[in-house]
């Protein structure tokens, strides 16, 4: 069955520091990903995706993930955090109905 | 700017109430979502819809339905409301005939039944 891992339900990191969070999916053929931020009382907003291409792509607020197809991994990076980054993440994917599968989140706190 | 809108923010309802969520798009987006988001879940999707008076059932269907008599428009329906369905609700919708790539969300409503 298709199905999105996120292994870290919360990370702390400090303002200004690097960040990755980890998205592991189950998916048969070439899947589509995506990653979406939810701030506080709001709804999701995508960040970035992938499709097809090269595996390195870059989204919004100087986010980029890497997609890794022998890891079946679409992990999510910056290279400096800010604390208006603090907020739940989700990696999702496109399945082959038509529908997508969110993974469980990963809260990200920022200390300043 | 892109626009999903949902009836409410927060909503307290008594146990067995009829409950409508609404859900307003105005992207001309064929295709439309209904998820409940629970900690450590995720979003589970319930219903959804390709195109007016059309909906298919999602992951978890039981004890709601939804309507679509708009395009614009994707309603959820709590027919006999249950404290287990107090959650966050979200509305989405997209582009593409059949196709659910990038989808925009509304604000959510809080949901809350006693």
């Amino acid at each position: 069955a298709q199905s999105v891992t996120q292994p870290d339900i919360h990370i702390t990191v400090s303002e200004g520091a690097s960040l990755e969070l980890r998205c592991n999916y189950s998916y048969g053929a070439t899947p589509y990903l995506f990653w979406y931020v939810q701030s506080p009382g709001q709804g999701l907003q995508l960040l970035l995706k992938y499709f097809s291409g090269d595996t390195l792509v870059q989204g919004i607020k100087g986010f980029e993930a890497e997609f890794k197809r022998s890891q079946s991994s679409f992990n999510l990076r910056k290279p400096s955090v800010h604390w208006s980054d603090a907020a739940e993440y989700f990696c999702a994917v496109k399945t082959s109905y038509d529908k997508v599968i969110f993974g469980p989140g990963t809260s990200l706190s920022v200390i300043p | 700017d892109v626009k999903v809108t949902q009836s409410s923010r927060y909503l307290v309802k008594r146990t067995g109430e009829k409950v409508f969520l609404e859900c307003v798009q105005d992207m001309d987006h064929e295709n439309m979502f209904w998820y409940r988001q629970d900690p450590g879940l995720g979003l589970r999707l319930i219903y959804f819809s390709y195109d007016v008076k059309m909906k298919e059932k999602g992951d978890i269907p039981e004890g709601y339905s939804v309507s679509r008599e708009k395009k614009e428009r994707f309603s959820l329906i709590l027919e006999s409301a249950s404290t287990n369905q107090t959650s966050m609700y979200l509305c989405a919708s997209s582009h593409g005939q059949k196709s659910s790539y990038e989808q925009y969300f509304g604000p959510g409503t809080r949901l809350t039944v006693t």
